[in-house]
């Protein structure tokens, strides 16, 4: 099994509303990573999690609250977000963090809109 | 900020057309330079992942060559089929661990 889930695909949120992203893999890929993608630009690394610790943090809002409960999922807790926090949120694995260049295996993302 | 710059922006071609765009990126430390295809409402799939000088990747009528030393990669399909539409991104994977930083990629349209 070489894919990589995430739910929900379509997310719509209020801004006092609190939901959480889901990604899951059963590669056994001990990295995790959330992007998110603003429409026409670069995805942009926001967490990454090596052996379901937190590993690097892109400076991003608290309001962004990422959970690894175990090495095949990972979670991130959205809370009090924002109009332009609207955007695509993409998960990604790869067998490791650091090493070799390994390619990272996506999933197909959840476009989030916060009203 | 490391800009990674992908052209052209979008392509518009007829089936059987070749085809090729440009990943541009500042000659610096580096472990990699990834190529993604990202059809949609898919997940991007990796194409190559390319990491020495001069290095050459050929997957059926897809193939990229990489430049370090002046700070590009070309992606080449041959023969373009509708199915390779798609956006078709770049991304140079950073010395320190696993880090892409990605281009916003190139559109392209094949016309049957």
């Amino acid at each position: 099994d070489t894919e990589v889930t995430q739910t929900p695909k379509h997310l719509v949120m209020g801004m006092t509303n609190k939901k959480s992203l889901k990604c899951e893999q059963h590669m056994g890929h001990r990295a995790m990573y959330w992007y998110k993608q603003k429409a026409k630009k670069p995805p942009e690394l926001m967490f990454v999690y090596s052996y379901e610790k937190l590993s690097i943090n892109e400076s991003v809002p608290s309001r962004f609250s990422p959970e690894c409960p175990n090495s095949s999922l990972l979670n991130l807790h959205l809370h009090a977000l924002q109009p332009e926090d609207s955007a695509l949120y993409l998960c990604a694995s790869s067998p490791q963090y650091g090493g070799s260049p390994h390619e990272q295996f996506f999933g197909p993302g959840t476009r989030l809109t916060v009203l | 900020i490391l800009n990674v710059e992908q052209s052209p922006q979008s392509l518009h071609v007829q089936e059987g057309d070749s085809t090729n765009f440009t990943c541009s990126f500042p000659s610096s430390n580096f472990y990699a330079l990834h190529w993604y295809r990202w059809e949609t409402a898919k997940s991007p799939e990796a194409l190559f992942v390319m990491t020495l000088n001069g290095d050459e990747k050929k997957k059926g009528r897809i193939s990229a060559t990489l430049n370090t030393k002046e700070g590009y990669s070309y992606l080449y399909i041959k023969g373009s089929q509708p199915e390779d539409s798609a956006t078709y991104l770049c991304a140079l994977h950073m010395e320190y661990g696993n880090k892409l930083v990605f281009g916003a990629g190139t559109i392209l349209r094949v016309k049957s």
